[in-house]
């Protein structure tokens, strides 16, 4: 089973609120990433979470919040958006990697489709 | 600067005959690579990883790595109209890390032609 799941599917929101994006995986993998992909374009790195540890942040702006409450679950809380952060938002899941640095294949979740108006 | 690069495209094959899809990386620490595909409006799936010099097959597809030419490849052999997709490929160079940190090419475009 190589599942992750991210509740919306698609979220409308003012630039004055506050919503989260939410994404989980039971297949025990260790590593959670938050990317973000405009039409056209690859998905571009945001977040790295490992063992519940935020690892790598790609300088992202502060009203982009990350959270691990656990290992099967990422947040990404959002306020004070702009209407260029609409995008699809895309969570991923990996195991460790091997000591060679072989493995660790990341798995996609079916996205959350952002509009900022 | 790290770079992936990838064949531009669009590339059009027929039906039924092999489409090549060519990707060259910058970064001599990278060690896995991968080989995504994406639907219009869907997200990445995953399709190949190669870790290895050499050759890597799963059933219709074939990916190529060869590390001295950092040089990554994919063959998608008998094509179907259902491959129309855009295929990303990835490097994967997060140095001693349990995470993995993906560099992602912009994509090259496949449509496939009954």
């Amino acid at each position: 089973d190589t599942e992750v799941t991210q509740t919306p599917k698609h979220l409308v929101m003012g630039m004055t609120n506050k919503k989260s994006l939410k994404c989980e995986q039971h297949m025990g993998h260790r590593a959670m990433y938050w990317y973000k992909q405009k039409a056209k374009k690859p998905p571009e790195l945001m977040f790295v979470y490992s063992y519940e540890k935020l690892s790598i942040n790609e300088s992202v702006p502060s009203r982009f919040s990350p959270e691990c409450p656990n290992s099967s679950l990422l947040n990404l809380h959002l306020h004070a958006l702009q209407p260029e952060d609409s995008a699809l938002y895309l969570c991923a899941s990996s195991q460790d990697r091997g000591r060679s640095g072989s493995g660790g294949e990341q798995y996609f979740g079916p996205g959350t489709r952002l509009t900022v108006t | 600067q790290k770079e992936v690069e990838q064949n531009s495209g669009p590339l059009s094959v027929p039906e039924g005959a092999i489409a090549s899809l060519n990707c060259t990386y910058s970064d001599r620490g990278s060690q896995s690579f991968f080989w995504y595909r994406q639907y219009s409006g869907k997200s990445p799936e995953l399709i190949m990883s190669i870790y290895s010099n050499g050759d890597k097959e799963d059933g219709r597809f074939t990916a190529q790595l060869n590390k001295a030419s950092q040089y990554v490849s994919l063959l998608i052999r008998d094509s179907q109209p259902s491959d129309s997709a855009t295929y990303l490929c990835a490097g994967d160079n997060a140095g001693g890390t349990s995470y993995g940190k993906l560099t992602f090419g912009q994509g090259t475009i496949l449509t496939v032609h009954p």
